[in-house]
């Protein structure tokens, strides 16, 4: 089983609507998760960190279940721009690495 | 200004020969990583250094020998390429913990 999995998509919406990821991780031990946003042909980008409590950046929202050891990103009023490639990251305990998904694609169009 | 800078952007060349990737970054971080990016797109880390010294050394052949001369910059030495080896390179900064990475822009390394 892979330490973080992801649907790798893609996943194609229209301008203007609500798109959810989901992302599942198999270590128990893990403490910090976040999500990284790569475009096509660039390098990954911290998009931002998921909190247990969940939180919210403008249109994005991440939520956290460690019960069900999966972590979510949300994206309201999708734009354009937001297409890329969305990358789920785990890092377990003390571990000086993190562990990064194959990434979802998101491609929004008119 | 870019804050983490590898070169070459592109690298083409046959099996068996010896390249070398140069990062630097400028962001006054104590850690600097290199990632391998296959086709599946998978991020993969090979090495981390904190303040010139080794700390993460994953599974990779020992064809690869990573050398920080301090801690701005970290080099990725590569001998005897194989086709395998063909994938995207990144170097990474991180201030403390690796949680926030700074990517450089990637280099595409293509072995005929």
């Amino acid at each position: 089983r892979k330490e973080v999995e992801q649907d790798p998509g893609p996943f194609n919406v229209p301008e203007g609507a609500t798109v959810a990821f989901n992302c599942t991780y198999s270590n128990s031990a893990s403490q910090s998760f976040f999500w990284y946003r790569q475009d096509c042909r660039k390098e990954p980008k911290l998009l931002m960190s998921v909190y247990s409590s969940g939180n919210e950046d403008g249109r994005f929202t991440a939520q956290l279940n460690r019960a069900s050891q999966y972590i979510s990103l949300l994206i309201r009023d999708s734009k354009l721009s937001d297409s890329a490639t969305y990358l789920c990251v785990v890092k377990a305990g003390t571990a000086s690495k993190l562990t990064f998904g194959t990434g979802t694609r998101l491609q929004v169009t008119l | 200004d870019t804050a983490v800078s590898q070169t070459p952007k592109y690298l083409v060349t046959q099996m068996g020969n010896d390249k070398s990737i140069k990062c630097e970054q400028n962001l006054g971080h104590d850690t600097m990583y290199w990632y391998k990016q296959d086709s599946k797109k998978f991020l993969k880390i090979m090495f981390s250094y904190n303040n010139k010294e080794l700390i993460i050394n994953e599974t990779v052949p020992n064809r690869f020998s990573p050398k920080s001369p301090d801690k701005a910059h970290l080099n990725l030495h590569i001998n005897s390429l194989e086709l395998g080896d063909s994938a995207v390179y990144f170097c990474a900064s991180s201030q403390g913990g690796p949680e926030k990475l700074f990517f450089g822009s990637g280099t595409q390394l293509s072995v005929l």
